[in-house]
Formats: structure tokens, sequence, C-alpha cells
């Protein structure tokens, strides 16, 4: 089975501009959570969504969104790119329903943002 | 705001060396999570602690959670190079995690 995909791989912006990533769930996992690494440091939370809601959000700057489409696949949207934002962006995806236990969450490998 | 600080940052030792890595906070978890992230992917999830107190296995790494709930620590017996990489806790729960500021171990043979 495959597990949680990300695309692209690596990416470099410059200030000012839009980046859009992608993320596919392991199938069956409806809840995608997505998380910013940057370098040296730990992940931080950014987004949650389950059944296409957003279900959390970190203390991330507006120009952060997101989305969970049909198939339960996310986007993450930046506009407006800093140079802060460079970082690993992690995508992970749990079997996870409201009230009932919560399995582990597979992260992706990853997309490195890198904005110059 | 639940934070979650580990030590060291780093490590670097001899193959065949034990080593502890710490995981602290001032905030009650109902769980701690280790993970292993190795360069270019994701983090892996090691192992889950539930219950203050309680202490898990797996080969030569042992884990143990406070009798608080507030840390936990890992333990490596005899490292091998294959033991390299960051060394993440996290705790939350899994669709929103709070990760450890992390600890990065180099083995060398």
């Amino acid at each position: 089975d495959a597990g949680v995909t990300q695309s692209p791989t690596h990416l470099i912006k410059t200030r000012g501009q839009h980046v859009t990533l992608r993320c596919s769930p392991i199938s069956g996992h409806k809840s995608v959570s997505w998380y910013q690494q940057v370098l040296g440091q730990g992940p931080q939370f950014i987004f949650q969504y389950y059944e296409k809601e957003e279900r959390g959000r970190g203390n991330f700057p507006d120009r952060f969104s997101a989305r969970q489409f049909p198939n339960y696949s996310s986007e993450l949207n930046v506009n407006a790119l800093l140079l802060g934002d460079s970082a690993l962006y992690l995508c992970a995806s749990s079997h996870w329903a409201t009230g009932k236990m919560n399995t582990e969450a597979f992260f992706g490998q990853g997309t490195r943002l890198t904005v110059v | 705001t639940q934070l979650l600080e580990q030590s060291p940052q780093f490590l670097s030792i001899q193959e065949g060396e034990n080593l502890t890595v710490y995981c602290n906070s001032s905030s009650v978890f109902s769980s701690l999570q280790w993970y292993r992230q190795e360069p270019g992917e994701g983090p892996v999830l090691l192992v889950t602690v539930v219950t203050g107190g309680e202490v898990k296995k797996l080969k030569r790494l042992t884990f143990q959670f406070g009798d608080a709930r507030k840390d936990s620590s890992l333990h490596i017996t005899a490292a091998q190079p294959g033991d390299t990489g960051l060394y993440l806790c996290a705790g939350g729960g899994f669709q929103k995690l709070v990760f450890g500021t992390g600890t990065r171990l180099l083995v060398s043979p």
C-alpha cells in the first residue's frame, strides 16, 4: 500500500510569490494534518482537516491556508512568501473520528521549500 | 501553550556507547510519542507511552514516561551507526502533535 505522498519534493520560490503544496493520504485515512519544520527544530502544527473541514489551526498567519478535497487529499497554500517560510512542510494522515480512539499519524517525506 | 524541551540538542558518540535523551514539559500530557526522523524523510513513530511510570522496550531502546506524565526519556543501549538520526518527542494527540525541540544523534563506527 502507498504511504502518504507529497508533491513536489523540492521547490524554490521568490519572496512575495505564492506556493501550493499537495498531499495524498493513506487510503482510508480521512484526517490530514500539516506541519512546518524549520531546519534544526521540531515540526510545528499548522492545520488539521477532517472530512473537508478545518478541525485545528496552529499559530500561523493568515497567509497560510489549506483545504481538503472529497477524496481526502489536501493542499497547503502560502501567500506572500517570506524568507522565513523556508522549511520542510510535512503532511500526516491518520484514521480519526470524533469521539473514537485515534490511531497513529503517518508522515509523508515532506516538501522542502526554499524562499530566495 | 504546551512546550516540550529536549536535551541534549546534539549527541555524538562512538558505536557501543549508551545514551539517554530527555523530554521535559511543565504541562501534563495524556500520552507522549517518540519519533525518529532521517534526512529527507518524515518522522517515523517508535513508541507511544500512555500511563505515568510506564516503561516500554523496543530492542535496544527503552522509553519511560514520568510518573506525573510531564516528562519522558529514551535510553539506547550499545548504540549502532544505524541509530543515527533526529529523535523527537511529541504529545497532544496524533492529529495536532506538539513536537519537542529534537535531539540529533550521530553514532560513529
